[in-house]
Formats: structure tokens, sequence, C-alpha cells
């Protein structure tokens, strides 16, 4: 199975902040990795497609890039409705894997 | 619009059976695919495997293989995931989510308990 190591697993931040997570592959998965966003008691939200392309309605503070097996979101200028906890997920074979998540809070 | 909704919560006995449903609408049900992904109390989301709507063959991720079973009523456009022989490291929240995991159901908590 492919693995997907995350990091970090928690991450203090101040509004207004620029922060970054990120999500290694341990094989090639290409472009297939979607990130998603989930607040307690609510059903994840998809937020990235295609490691870089925003899903419909997501503010365009968010972003998604990928350097060889690194994946990463970018959230620019933090706001306090992204406090959140951050998972990545690979759909490039099966079974599809996802990271273990990033609890994004406020420092 | 695009709604999954899925069963209420349940509460169960381990060795007991628990069958959840997701109906869907807005969209041609068998034009995408239906997974499910658990997430236990706490804990992060695991993917439990996939059905084709259209031929209703499913697929399980390895630790949901024998006591899972995903199936259709697609007359219904109802997605439905069994489990039997439940164990309390079943107690969960399970989410039913279209193909894309753009749109996802609520998620239903089963609860395993003696």
């Amino acid at each position: 199975d492919i693995q997907m190591t995350q990091s970090p697993s928690s991450l203090p931040a101040s509004l207004g902040d620029r922060v970054t997570i990120t999500c290694r592959a341990s094989q090639d998965i290409g472009n297939y990795l979607r990130w998603f966003q989930q607040k307690p008691g609510k059903s994840p939200r998809l937020m990235i497609y295609g490691a870089t392309n925003l899903a419909n309605g997501v503010p365009s503070r968010f972003s998604g890039s990928r350097s060889g097996s690194d994946y990463s979101l970018t959230i620019n200028s933090l706001e306090s409705e992204d406090m959140a906890i951050y998972y990545c997920l690979q759909h490039n074979e099966y079974p599809n894997t996802f990271g273990a998540g990033t609890k994004l809070e406020l420092k | 619009q695009i709604q999954l909704v899925q069963s209420g919560p349940e509460l169960k006995k381990p060795g007991e059976s628990v069958k959840i449903s997701c109906k869907a609408s807005g969209y041609t049900f068998t034009d995408y695919a239906m997974h499910w992904v658990k997430q236990a109390p706490g804990k992060g989301l695991k993917w439990m495997g996939w059905i084709n709507t259209y031929t209703g063959k499913p697929t399980y991720a390895d630790d949901f293989k024998g006591r899972f079973v995903f199936s259709l009523e697609a007359s219904a456009s109802t997605a439905n995931l069994q489990i039997s022989n439940l164990k309390n490291e079943d107690t969960a929240t399970y989410f039913c989510a279209r193909s894309g995991l753009r749109d996802w159901g609520q998620g239903v908590m089963v609860t395993v308990s003696s």
C-alpha cells in the first residue's frame, strides 16, 4: 500500500499567518492527490484535487503544490474559519490512503 | 443540488450486525461510484473501499474484507454498508462519498458496546 506521511501533526498558528502542510508519498502517485478539511462533527470537505486545483467554492487563499513526491497545502493569510484538521488522500491506486491529518489551531 | 443522506446512529452489541444506508439525490445514481470511509472516535480517516453503482461490483481495502459488505438498491438511489459480527473496534462514524469525494454524507455513528 502507498503510505502518505503527513506533517506536521499539529500546527499552532496566528491569524494572518501563512502555513504549509505537507504529505510525502511512498511511491509515485502522479497528481492523484486531494486535500480535505474537516471541522469537528462535520463531514470532510474537498479543498484541492489533482494536487493543485482548487475545488469549487474554496477561497483563493488555499493552494496546492507538488515537488517530486512531496505535496503541499498552503493557506495564505490564515482566518479563524480555517482552524480544522486537514488530510491528504492519494487515489492513484487502491487502496486509496489518507495521511494521518494535521490539526491547525490558534497559537 | 447533490445530496447524500445517511441513516441514523446505531447502538449495537458485539456479534450483532448493522446495515447503514446512503440515499443519493440530485444526480444520476448509476453514473458515479460510491466510496465508504471510516473514522474512529478522535482518529483520522480510513478509506474502506468503493462500489461501482452501475455494475454493483464492490472493491474493499484489505482491512475491510470479510465482515463488510457494500450493496445497492439502485432503484432507490441508495448505497448500503453492512457490517456483520460487530466488534468494539468497529465503533466509528461511517461516511459515504460520491466518486471524486466532493460530496459526502453526514456520517453515521455506529457504537458497539456490551
